[in-house]
């Protein structure tokens, strides 16, 4: 059963546009919510991470936003760049254990 | 440099063959954890240790088992009951009981069956 429903599975958006990316989870004993980065043939790497005791976080050019009445969060990328292309993964986590939505894949355009 | 270490970066199965992988971490992290990716999903766990000479099974554990009798160690072997081992395989590693639970992963094994 997923727990973590990752949308959209692909997005294309133009040099300085703004991707966002949504995560919604099922169960609330998580307590942590990262997003991980990765590009192809590579692990993952953590990008920008948040607790639902607060309601946004940023990080450079990167924000998480998080709704826990609706049990929702989402990854937005200003001014985005080619670098920026690559897949983005959401996870909740609980007592050590992660579970990661589906995946978005990301391309900027030059 | 501090990190995890995966090989081989690629390996092929014959056919009623168990294969090992390998993952060793110098980051003095004492949980262990091994993730199977297959294209266009996410990452699903395997197995996963939090201390030396213990692990559970995560969420698709048949056809895969693991040992740990050392902290840096965490080798998975999939076996021949496993009949699609066709995947990316990643090895990842946090600090056990931390608020913060980022995890630390290799660069992954891609295994293919001949």
């Amino acid at each position: 059963q997923q727990q973590v429903k990752q949308s959209p599975q692909s997005l294309i958006v133009q040099k300085g546009g703004i991707p966002i990316i949504n995560c919604a989870y099922e169960n609330t004993a998580f307590d942590y919510f990262p997003w991980y980065q990765q590009f192809p043939g590579k692990g993952p790497a953590l990008l920008i991470a948040i607790r639902p005791d607060v309601s946004e976080k940023k990080e450079g050019r990167f924000t998480i936003s998080f709704n826990k009445s609706a049990k929702q969060f989402s990854l937005h990328i200003m001014d985005s760049q080619p670098g920026d292309s690559a897949t983005y993964f959401c996870a909740d986590t609980n007592a050590g254990k992660s579970t990661f939505g589906d995946g978005t894949t990301l391309t900027v355009k030059p | 440099d501090g990190g995890i270490t995966q090989s081989p970066k690629y390996l092929f199965r014959k056919e009623g063959q168990n294969v090992t992988l390998s993952c060793e971490q110098n980051l003095n992290h004492d949980a262990m954890y091994w993730y199977r990716q297959d294209p266009g999903q996410g990452l699903r766990l395997i197995y996963y240790s939090q201390i030396v000479n213990d692990f559970q099974k995560g969420d698709i554990a048949e056809g895969y088992s693991v040992s740990r009798e050392k902290k840096e160690s965490f080798p998975l072997t999939v076996t021949s009951a496993q009949k699609n081992p066709t995947a990316f395989y990643l090895c990842a590693s946090s600090i056990a009981g931390a608020t913060n639970e980022k995890l630390f992963f290799g660069s992954g094994t891609q295994l293919s069956v001949l």
